[in-house]
């Protein structure tokens, strides 16, 4: 699977859009971009996933670019219940060599009132 | 609520002991998967049960092992126990077959080894 590497941490303002990149330049064509976050000790809890095309679900937008070497996470409109952090994971679906996910040490993101 | 759940949710214990965590995946999910998360190491994939077989396996250690059931809740079964072993153990599943569905966390036990 290929090494992502993700800012530490980063601070966002209540109602505003947070955006949490990743870069992931050593992307095989066949890799899929995950985003997990975790709040506080719960279990992780999944957000999206993309190819390279750009997705949308209720939860948040993924947008990744066309040499498909980084991507960004944004969350519309952030609340203080969004604080948590981010994984951004990079893998190869396969289901005869197993489904594991690789979490490396993600992007803690404040959001303040 | 993941759906996927876990017990005991806390558990205090002694080196040199035995404990069994137990993992009830979300309904027809036929994946269950063990993560550990301590300070030091993160989040680390332990093992995966696909329908009862093992289908994939990450740094376990020898003195940790894992069977699922026939009615596909799973065990982890920790011996020997040390203070390193002190972490939080989550449990996932998804649905069989098909790589891409994302996995369902649950709750997780925290193990604290005295």
């Amino acid at each position: 699977d290929a090494k992502t590497t993700q800012p530490p941490s980063m601070d966002c303002a209540e109602g505003r859009a947070a955006n949490l990149p990743c870069n992931h330049s050593t992307i095989s064509g066949n890799e899929y971009v995950y985003w997990y976050r975790q709040i506080h000790s719960q279990g992780p809890q999944y957000i999206i996933h993309g190819l390279k095309n750009n997705e949308t679900n209720e939860m948040a937008s993924l947008i990744i670019t066309e040499d498909r070497k980084s991507s960004t996470l944004i969350l519309p409109h952030a609340t203080l219940r969004d604080t948590a952090v981010y994984y951004c994971i990079v893998r190869v679906p396969q289901a005869a060599a197993g489904n594991k996910l690789t979490f490396g040490g993600g992007t803690r993101v404040l959001v303040k009132p | 609520d993941s759906g996927v759940t876990q017990t005991p949710k806390h558990l205090i214990t002694a080196t040199g002991q035995r404990v069994t965590l137990r993992c009830s995946p979300r309904s027809g999910d036929l994946s269950v998967y063990w993560y550990q998360q301590s300070l030091d190491q993160g989040l680390q994939f332990l093992i995966q049960y696909y329908n009862g077989e093992e289908r994939a396996k990450g740094n376990i250690l020898e003195r940790f092992s894992a069977q699922q059931f026939p009615d596909l809740h799973s065990e982890l079964n920790l011996s020997s126990l040390e203070l390193g072993d002190s972490a939080l153990y989550f449990c996932a599943s998804s649905s069989g077959g098909n790589s891409y569905n994302e996995q369902f966390f649950g709750p997780g036990t925290r193990l604290t080894v005295l």
